[in-house]
C-alpha cells in the first residue's frame, strides 16, 4: 500500500528557502506514469496546488509561485522534493505531497500524506 | 489563475440530499473533465471523494457522485449522515497545464 510522508524543519526564516521531502513507501517514484504533487494549506484556509512532478522529471508550477519554486524527483531516495525560496509569513502552512489517483492523470490525489506545518518566522 | 468559486456553507439534516456547486470558466472545469472532489475533516488531511467529475475511488461511499454542466461542477451527497460533516473542495486542470482548487465549502449537518 502506497504511503507518502513529509518531513523538513518546522520553522523557517523570512526570505530563506524551505525545503521539504517526500518520502515515498509501497510504490516507485519512476516505474510508473504518475503524477506527484505538492499542495500547501495555510492555517484556518484552504487547498492550494504548489506544483506537480510527472515520473520523468518534468513540472508544472502555479504560476503565483513559479519564480520561487522547485520540485524534484530523487529516485536512490525514494523521494520528490519541494523548495520555495525567498519565503515570507504568508507561506506559512500545512504542506501535504500527494500522488495522482490514477496514471497519466494531473487531477486528483488520492493518497496524502498527513502534512507538515511549516512556520515562517525570525 | 483564479480560484473556483465555491458557496461557503451548505448545510442539510440526516437522511436529506445536498449539492455543492463549483464554478469556473471554460480553461478549466467547462474545458477538461478534471474536476475533483476531497473532503476534509478538523486536523485531517483531505480525502479525495471525485476525480474525473463522476468517478468514485475504492471504498468511497455511493452516496457521493459528481457532475458538470458548462463551467460548473457539482457534488452531491445523498442520504446526508453525521459523518459527513466536513468541508469540501473542488479542484480541475486547466489549460495552463494547472491545477486550481475552489475556496472550499463547509457542509453543516443540522
Amino acid at each position: 500500500q502506497l504511503q507518502l510522508q513529509e518531513s523538513g524543519p518546522g520553522l523557517v526564516k523570512p526570505s530563506e528557502t524551505l525545503s521539504l521531502s517526500c518520502s515515498i513507501s509501497g510504490a516507485s517514484i519512476t516505474s510508473s506514469p504518475y503524477y506527484w504533487a505538492w499542495i500547501r494549506q495555510p492555517p484556518g484556509k484552504g487547498l492550494e496546488w504548489i506544483g506537480s512532478v510527472y515520473y520523468t522529471g518534468s513540472t508544472d508550477y502555479n504560476p503565483s509561485l513559479k519564480s520561487r519554486v522547485a520540485i524534484s524527483l530523487d529516485t536512490s531516495k525514494k523521494q520528490f522534493s519541494l523548495r520555495l525560496s525567498s519565503v515570507a509569513a504568508a507561506d506559512t502552512a500545512l504542506y501535504y505531497c500527494a500522488r495522482a489517483v490514477r496514471q497519466f492523470y494531473p487531477g486528483g490525489f488520492d493518497p496524502w500524506g498527513q502534512g507538515t506545518l511549516v512556520t515562517v518566522s525570525s | 489563475q483564479s480560484a473556483l468559486t465555491q458557496p461557503a456553507s451548505v448545510s442539510g439534516s440526516p437522511g436529506q440530499s445536498i449539492t455543492i456547486s463549483c464554478t469556473g470558466s471554460s480553461s478549466d472545469v467547462g474545458g477538461y473533465d478534471y474536476v475533483s472532489w476531497y473532503q476534509q475533516h478538523p486536523g485531517k488531511a483531505p480525502k479525495l471523494m471525485i476525480y474525473d467529475v463522476n468517478s468514485r475511488p475504492s471504498g468511497v461511499s455511493n452516496r457521493f457522485s459528481g457532475s458538470k454542466s458548462g463551467n460548473t461542477a457539482s457534488l452531491t451527497i445523498s442520504g446526508l449522515q453525521a459523518e459527513d460533516e466536513a468541508d469540501y473542495y473542488c479542484s480541475s486542470y486547466t489549460g495552463s497545464s494547472t491545477l486550481v482548487f475552489g475556496g472550499g465549502t463547509n457542509l453543516t449537518v443540522l
